[in-house]
């Protein structure tokens, strides 16, 4: 079975800064897509940025990027520039090729003025 | 477009009732799943639905059943509800379930917030 860690469940940074939340999980698959999931208070996922695991090349999408590192199983998310607006909850998941997700349980990140 | 739409959005419901909740996705998605997400925890995969037959799963109990409708449209009912049922229910909507190495969008909606009481 999938399982998805998130050992941070709190985190904070400064406006303008940057932060990286980690995320590590555990698959017997060799074929499978991770993300990374942010969830303001209106409850609505929305995808930040996805890695896919055949491509070795970490994901970059403006702020947000990603190391993946698939050897350690581990796939953490870099905000930089760090604005009011990314304060929120962050999912990492896991989906399987059947295209269902596993999410770990969240950092909650704080963005000080 | 229109994105996934859930409703209702709020809901109260008495221990042992019965309760169905609605989703409608993206047009053009024919795949809808269903996700618990209990307070400060993520979300947990409870069904997958595509062309109107579950192709998915997870972990709960049989009180949990959904179907999936001609226009993909898709219900989740819980029966005998618990305390412990009292969460936010995300639906999600995609193109067919794929393979690892496509990527067809799937995208969630805001979500049903069942309270048990």
């Amino acid at each position: 079975a999938q399982t998805v860690t998130q050992s941070q469940p709190e985190m904070s940074v400064q406006e303008a800064e940057t932060v990286t939340l980690s995320c590590t999980y555990d698959t017997s698959e060799s074929d499978y897509y991770l993300f990374w999931y942010k969830q303001p208070p209106s409850r609505q996922m929305i995808l930040v940025i996805r890695q896919e695991a055949y491509k070795q090349q970490n994901a970059t999408e403006n702020r947000f990027s990603v190391n993946f590192q698939k050897a350690a199983k581990s796939f953490s998310l870099k905000i930089s520039d760090s604005q009011l607006g990314d304060a929120a909850m962050y999912f990492c998941a896991y989906r399987t090729a059947g295209n269902q997700f596993y999410f770990g349980t969240g950092t909650s990140l704080t963005v000080i003025p | 477009d229109a994105g996934v739409t859930q409703s209702p959005t709020h809901l109260i419901k008495t221990r042992g009732q019965q309760v169905t909740l609605r989703c409608s996705p993206i047009s053009g998605h024919k795949s809808v799943s269903w996700y618990q997400q209990v307070l400060g925890q993520g979300p947990q995969f409870i069904f997958q639905y595509y062309e109107k037959e579950e192709r998915g799963r997870g972990n709960f109990p049989d009180r949990f059943s959904a179907r999936q409708f001609p226009n993909y449209s898709s219900e989740l009912n819980v029966n005998a509800l618990l305390l412990g049922d009292s969460a936010l229910y995300l639906c999600a909507s995609s193109f067919p379930p794929s393979d690892a190495r496509t990527n067809y969008g799937y995208t969630f909606g805001s979500g049903t917030r069942l309270t048990v009481v």
